[in-house]
This record gives structure tokens, sequence and C-alpha cells, in this order.
């Protein structure tokens, strides 16, 4: 099947820990992008990634970090410094310049325990 | 920075009734979207937009973008329950190497009663 897998759909994280959201793409596009939803709030960007090996920070990039190693791949990880990180974790790609209509992952809820 | 406003932020209406949700966007824009959310899920293309009057619908649902006043309505009509959920608009900007990065709005929880 085509489209993008989040995994895992549900993460619980202690006090101090670092974890890694796996994003993983099968539709050949070139940018990618992480949000972040809090409840009942709308989409706040993180980081996104145009290309291979190239990333940009969004709007609130503070304790997270991100690698784009591989086209398919654009993982998230969710560092100690980011204090308040409890969240729905959102992942989406979009293509070329003439469909540049972005498709969104099935999400992972992150809760700090 | 680019700004996107929706209104309003909660609606609640009844089966049958029909209503508008409002975009707004402070500056140029290449394309609008429409996207849904129902609770705990991801979202779920709904319309792209492309040029100043374009109108797209899609059972009770239709959108209408005018650039000119960077503004894109999404019209309910007849509502039934099934279309409650969150409705999001984003708009995109063209940057560099065309690449195309979205700005959200905050979102529209449609409540609809039978």
């Amino acid at each position: 099947d085509g489209g993008i897998t989040q995994s895992p759909k549900y993460l619980f994280r202690k006090e101090g820990q670092n974890v890694t959201l796996s994003c993983e793409q099968n539709l050949n596009h070139d940018a990618m992008y992480w949000y972040r939803q809090d409840p009942g709030q709308g989409l706040r960007l993180i980081y996104y990634s145009q290309i291979v090996n190239d990333f940009q920070k969004g709007d609130i990039a503070e304790g997270y970090s991100v690698s784009r190693e591989k086209k398919e791949s654009f993982p998230l990880t969710v560092t100690s410094a980011q204090k308040n990180p409890t969240a729905f974790y959102l992942c989406a790609t979009s293509g070329t310049p003439m469909n540049t209509e972005a498709f969104f992952g099935q999400g992972t809820r992150l809760t700090v325990v | 920075e680019l700004k996107v406003e929706q209104n309003p932020l909660f609606l609640s209406m009844q089966e049958g009734k029909n209503y508008t949700i409002y975009c707004n966007y402070s500056t140029t824009s290449d394309r609008l979207y429409w996207y849904r959310q129902d609770p705990g899920k991801s979202l779920e293309s709904l319309f792209v937009l492309l040029s100043n009057g374009a109108v797209k619908q899609e059972g009770r649902l239709m959108a209408s973008l005018d650039t000119k006043a960077r503004l894109s309505t999404l019209h309910i009509t007849a509502a039934v329950h099934d279309l409650s959920a969150t409705y999001f608009c984003a708009v995109t900007t063209r940057g560099q190497g065309n690449f195309n990065k979205f700005y959200f709005g905050s979102g529209t929880k449609l409540n609809v009663k039978p």
C-alpha cells in the first residue's frame, strides 16, 4: 500500500528520556514535515525537510531533533529538553510543485508518565 | 509570517441546517486546502483550491476561494451528524526550490446535533 506510516501509535515517555517517533513514506515525495497538535488546538510545525540530508526548523523546534538520511524516512526525536512533550504528533509529506497537497500519517500520541 | 484565521472556532448546529466556515489569510498564497479531522485521528484531505474563483463540491460540502479578498469558505448544506469533526484550512507559500510551506488555521470544531 502507498502511504505514510507512523509508529508507534501510542508512546509513553518517562521524565528525562529521549524518544524517537518513526515516519516512513513510499509516496516518493521530496518534502516531509513534523507537526505537533495539542488538545483542541491547530497544528504547529516542528521541523521540515525538502530533500535528503537537509532539514529546517519550524516554529517550535526547541527540544526536538530530526534526521533525513533517506528519502523515505524522517524520524523525530523528542529530547529531555522538551519540557511539555505530551501531544499528538503528525508526520506529513508533499510531492512535486505541481501537486503540493500534504498527506498525513495516522499520528503518534506521546504521553509523559 | 503568514497568518491563517478561521471562524468560528466552535459551531454547534442542528441537522438539516446550512452554515459557512470562513478562512482568512494574511498574505498572498498559492493554494488553499481544507482538511477534516475526526477525534483522535489524522487529517483527511477534502479540497484543494488552486485559483481565484475556484469552487469545489463533495456531497454536502462546498469550498470556494477568493484570492483578492484572501478568503475561503466551506459551506455546509443540510448538515448531518456524520459531518461532525474539526475542519482545518491551510495555505501554502512557495519557498526556495519550489518548496511549499504549509500554514494551518486553528480549526473549526463542528458538532451536528440530531
